[in-house]
């Protein structure tokens, strides 16, 4: 059974620090990997995604990188802001008949101060 | 688009009460997600739809939980009866194979407290 696991649990760093957040699963046979941010009360929105055939994808200032064969993915963010306090989820999915399934971590709860 | 639709937001309810939590996807999604985050257990997946066909519902995690969806754009999430450790947020998602279908988007979540 695959299992999701992110560490920290929870991160608090001054604003402007780089930062990398951690996530790693049991079974390598995924089919892409993603992170999402969730802001409180709110619902999940994508921020990258990896194919499992990718080593890394970038968006702006987070970068997101994919070891399948260690079942281990990072998430970079530099010069962190506060607007980026929120908490980060990665997902692994398989996918049947076109539709992916995805299993979650359980986060990690970002504060950037000001 | 408006986005996933959830209502209500909130609810409250008495152990033993009947809960429907309702989903409005995407206009033109194919794929439908209910989920369910708690702080002990993270978010799970309880079952999803293929255009409006229950794929996998191994997630749901007793008979006292049913979802339907009746056509494309709408779908409820039942409780019957409601327990206290139904208390959780639920969230609706969506996706679309012409897009890919790995984007899920989720709409704003359902926060059920059962007295």
């Amino acid at each position: 059974k695959q299992e999701v696991t992110q560490i920290p649990a929870a991160l608090s760093v001054p604003e402007g620090e780089n930062l990398v957040l951690n996530c790693s699963f049991t079974d390598s046979a995924i089919y892409n990997l993603q992170w999402f941010r969730q802001d409180p009360g709110k619902g999940l929105t994508s921020l990258l995604l990896i194919q499992s055939s990718q080593r890394e994808q970038t968006s702006g200032r987070l970068n997101a990188s994919l070891d399948k064969s260690s079942g281990r993915s990072t998430l970079y963010i530099a010069a962190s802001q506060p607007g980026d306090s929120a908490t980060y989820l990665c997902a692994v999915s398989t996918t049947t008949s076109g539709t992916y399934k995805y299993i979650f971590g359980t986060g990690t709860r970002l504060k950037v101060l000001a | 688009d408006a986005g996933v639709i959830q209502s209500p937001r909130h609810e409250v309810t008495e152990m033993g009460q009947e809960v429907t939590l309702r989903c409005k996807p995407i206009s033109g999604h194919n794929s439908l997600f209910w989920y369910r985050q708690t702080m002990m257990r993270g978010l799970e997946l309880l079952i999803y739809f293929n255009n409006n066909v229950p794929i996998d519902d191994s997630g749901m995690p007793e008979d006292r939980f049913s979802a339907k969806m009746p056509n494309a754009s709408f779908s409820t999430l039942k409780i019957q009866p409601s327990e206290p450790r139904d208390s959780a947020v639920y969230f609706c998602a969506s996706s679309s194979w012409l897009a890919g279908g790995e984007t899920q988007y989720f709409g704003p979540g359902t926060r059920l407290l059962v007295l």
